[in-house]
């Protein structure tokens, strides 16, 4: 579960196992979904999307879930390496202008150790 | 580098002073958003332009925040008397509207009021 104050959640892997973080959003009406890596010191980093039409979403390494019936996303990391050592976000995007503007929720402290 | 820069990267300056935070996003990029980080939280959403025109402003840009994009290209953040809780990370991120809705962040600027 989720922390209070300045402690985000964390999860411990081991180099080369498969990483799951987890995320529950509140709106039922969104209908985008982004996933953001925030690297020490740097700026989040889009690592893939998902629509709501959608279930499942590969990428490289990657592959985002959605279960609309219970609000939550989870990212898959597959064969997690040192480099994915981050904090992860998931956001739910907000309609405005013809495109969308991410929402992000608290963030995950992903921990992989060699 | 084709990435969105911003300048400066620190900042330290005392209760009441007024500072200026820059952002030059990826060239061909119409949309700049911005955002406020604080430790331990995912990014809030402030304002968005597309080319000149300020399109959004969120409640989070109180009256002493102001922002511009005077000719459609980098963008400034003005916090005028500052407060300690301004401090905090400032980040830019820009995107290409109509297209993908990817927004490309920049590596912030951390804000911090004596």
């Amino acid at each position: 579960g989720e922390s209070v104050g300045l402690h985000l959640p964390t999860l411990s892997v081991q180099e080369g196992d498969n990483s799951i973080i987890n995320c529950a959003y509140s709106n039922s009406a969104s209908d985008y979904f982004i996933w953001y890596k925030q690297e020490s010191g740097k700026g989040p980093q889009f690592i893939i999307d998902i629509r709501s039409n959608m279930d499942k979403r590969q990428g490289q390494r990657v592959t985002v879930l959605l279960n609309k019936t219970v609000k939550h996303l989870s990212l898959q990391i597959a064969a997690t390496q040192p480099g994915d050592s981050a904090v992860y976000f998931c956001a739910e995007g907000r309609a405005s202008g013809g495109s969308y503007i991410p929402t992000f929720g608290r963030g995950t402290s992903l921990i992989v150790h060699p | 580098d084709t990435g969105v820069s911003q300048n400066p990267r620190h900042k330290i300056t005392k209760r009441g002073q007024n500072v200026t935070f820059r952002c030059d996003p990826i060239s061909e990029h119409n949309r700049l958003y911005w955002y406020r980080q604080t430790l331990g939280q995912g990014p809030e959403f402030l304002t968005y332009f597309q080319n000149e025109a300020q399109l959004e402003k969120s409640r989070l840009l109180s009256d002493r925040f102001s922002a511009e994009r005077p000719k459609g290209s980098f963008s400034t953040l003005e916090i005028q008397r500052t407060e300690q809780g301004d401090s905090a990370m400032y980040l830019c991120a820009s995107s290409l509207v109509p297209g993908r809705e990817t927004q490309y962040f920049g590596p912030g600027t951390r804000l911090l009021v004596l």
